[in-house]
């Protein structure tokens, strides 16, 4: 079956623009997580969506955002760029479970997004 | 709190070579969930093998295994026999509260032909 897609795989932005980036999941799950990745922080959680709900957020500005739509596919927003937004940004997908109980199922990730901000 | 830590930046063998990576988990909960990632140069992250709290025997999955060692809080990841296209980051990865995975630093894996 299909991996996890991401798009686009490169991204070149200005300061102070805002970006868009696409998650497409394993066909099937309903957990799709984002997270991003810098050489200084390393690979640090952004937020998790379940079934088009906001189910956790990590520690990081409003100015990151994010939504699920009705067929489990995810989008992250970023607004007002800054030169430290420059990351990759890889997204998971999982089959995920409703409620509180920890899924302890592996996640799979796409290649990531490369967004460049100058 | 829980804290991930790997201490090996870089490590490089020849292929064929044993190799066994480092990972330190502490935390004070008694259920957990530790997973091993492996990143190569196109960037995804590739899952690797599995630990769950209450496991009983630590788990081999082909040329990779892996040994806890409670008393150090210790999660080493073996890959057996390296290969050239071992070479990559690897991320140990507990699940942290919220189902959110906590990545370790890295160690980036060089196996040398």
């Amino acid at each position: 079956k299909a991996g996890v897609t991401q798009t686009p795989r490169y991204l070149i932005k200005t300061r102070g623009q805002q970006v868009t980036l696409s998650c497409s999941p394993i066909s099937g799950h309903r957990s799709v997580s984002w997270y991003q990745q810098t050489p200084g922080q390393g690979l640090q959680f952004l937020f998790e969506y379940f079934s088009e709900t906001q189910r956790n957020k990590g520690n990081f500005p409003g100015r990151f955002s994010g939504r699920q739509f009705s067929n489990s596919r995810s989008e992250m927003n970023v607004s007002t760029l800054e030169l430290g937004d420059s990351a990759l940004y890889l997204c998971a997908s999982r089959a995920g479970t409703a409620g509180l109980r920890i899924a302890h199922t592996e996640a799979f990730f796409g290649q990531g997004t490369r967004l460049t901000v100058v | 709190a829980q804290k991930v830590t790997q201490a090996q930046t870089e490590i490089s063998v020849v292929e064929k070579e044993d190799v066994t990576l480092d990972c330190v988990y502490e935390t004070r909960d008694t259920t957990y969930y530790l997973f091993w990632y492996k990143q190569p140069p196109s960037g995804e992250l590739v899952f690797l093998i599995r630990r769950n709290s209450f496991d009983e025997q630590n788990e081999i999955s082909g040329r990779y295994s892996w040994n806890f060692q409670k008393s150090t809080s210790s999660f080493n990841f073996t890959i057996t026999a390296s290969q050239v296209v071992d070479s990559a980051v690897y991320f140990c990865a507990p699940l942290g509260e919220g189902q959110n995975f906590v990545f370790g630093p890295g160690t980036r894996l060089s196996v040398l032909p």
